[in-house]
Parts: C-alpha cells; structure tokens; sequence
C-alpha cells in the first residue's frame, strides 16, 4: 500500500539552528511527494513538491526538502528556523492508483521553535 | 475569491442532528477534495469531484456521509445523524486541473464540528 511515516512525533529546534523534519515512503514506481504546513486555526499551506529532476527541491518560505531514492526519503530541511517555523508539518505523497490527484497524508510532525 | 473559504468554521452539533458543511474553492478550479482531519492526525481523503462529477466517495466512512457540487463550484458535504466519532476538522481542497498533473491543492481554513 502507498503510505507516508513521519518518524517524529515531536521535534524541537532552537531558534537559528537548522530544521529537519522527517519523511519515509512507500511507493510503488516513481513517487510524487509533497511537503505541507499547519499553522493553529488554519488550512494546510503548501510547501514544495517533488516529481521528477533534481532531488533538492527548495519551497516557499526558505524550506527545501530532499528527495532520497535510496533511502526512500523527503526529508524537510532549514538552514535557519525561525519561532514563526513553529507549526505542524504534514508529507504527503499522490496516490498513482488514481487518474486524479488523490493525495495520501502522513501523520504529521509538531514543530517546535524555541527562541 | 482569494482562497478556498469555507463555512461555518464552527459547527457544535447534538448526537442525531443532521449538519451541512459548506466549500467555496477558487474560482475556475476544476477539482474539489473533501477530507477529515481527527485530532492529532493527518487529513484523510473523504471523496473528490470533477467539476460536478463525484468521481471518488471511497472514503466516505458511512452512507451518512453525502457530498454534492451541482454547479460545479460550491460544494456542501451532510452528515446525517451525527456521531460523536464524527468530531473533527473537515477540509476542503481545490485544484485547478483534473487530469493527474501533480497540481498543487489549496485548502480552506476548515469547519471544526463537534458532536456531543
């Protein structure tokens, strides 16, 4: 079955350090992998997506996330977090089963920005 | 309008009452998601239309659960005598294309229903 894990539930990160959030998939073929952001009282904001080319991919908000085939990861990664980074974090990736954009939604990872 | 709206963003229902949610996506966009986010979870896909076409009910949890778009636009998902399993956030979601291009999905803010 196609299916997205976050490893973390939790992650906490000092304010200026680098972020990463984790992701592993399970995808038969090719994946198309989507990172998207949380923040309290809000929809979901898309980040970045990865389809096809270079396995950096870099996003809104200063975020890139690279694609490992290898390893079977997107992990979500920041030069520099900032406190407003603080939200929850979702990766996602498109089911291929469907002719439309059917996207699979990992369980999400709370990130923490400690000033 | 500039995003995905949707309404109410609040809805507290008693257990046996019928609810309806409504979605206003961005205009022009041909793909409309509905999904269902339970506390502490990630969005799990609930049905997905094609401009008035209702493509995909496969996740729909039970046959309480009805959702229309009839002119192609707004879209209201209905739950029929409400469970208390049937807190949670509901999320809607538009794309601009149908055709399985990888599009990128704008979500509404949500409706929070709770049951009790």
């Amino acid at each position: 079955a196609q299916s997205v894990a976050q490893p973390e539930d939790q992650v906490n990160v000092a304010e200026g350090n680098p972020l990463t959030v984790k992701c592993t998939y399970s995808v038969s073929g090719n994946p198309y992998l989507f990172w998207y952001v949380q923040y309290p009282n809000r929809g979901l904001q898309f980040l970045l997506k990865y389809i096809t080319g270079d396995n950096l991919v870099k996003g809104s908000y200063g975020f890139e996330a690279e694609f490992n085939k290898s390893q079977t990861s997107f992990h979500l990664k920041k030069p520099s977090a900032l406190v407003s980074d603080s939200a929850l974090y979702f990766c996602a990736v498109r089911d291929k089963k469907t002719s439309y954009d059917k996207v699979i939604f990992g369980p999400g990872t709370s990130l923490s920005v400690i000033p | 309008g500039a995003g995905v709206s949707q309404s109410p963003r609040y809805k507290v229902a008693k257990r046996g009452q019928d609810v309806a949610l409504r979605c206003d996506p961005i205009s022009g966009h041909v793909s409309l998601f509905w999904y269902q986010q339970a506390l502490g979870q990630g969005p799990e896909f609930l049905t997905y239309f094609q401009n008035e076409a209702q493509l995909d009910k496969s996740g729909l949890p039970s046959d309480r659960f009805f959702a229309e778009r009839p002119e192609g636009s707004v879209s209201t998902l209905k739950i029929q005598r409400t469970q208390q399993e049937d807190s949670a956030v509901y999320l809607c979601a538009s794309s601009l294309e149908a055709l399985g291009l990888q599009e990128t999905q704008y979500f509404g803010p949500g409706t929070r229903l709770l049951v009790l």
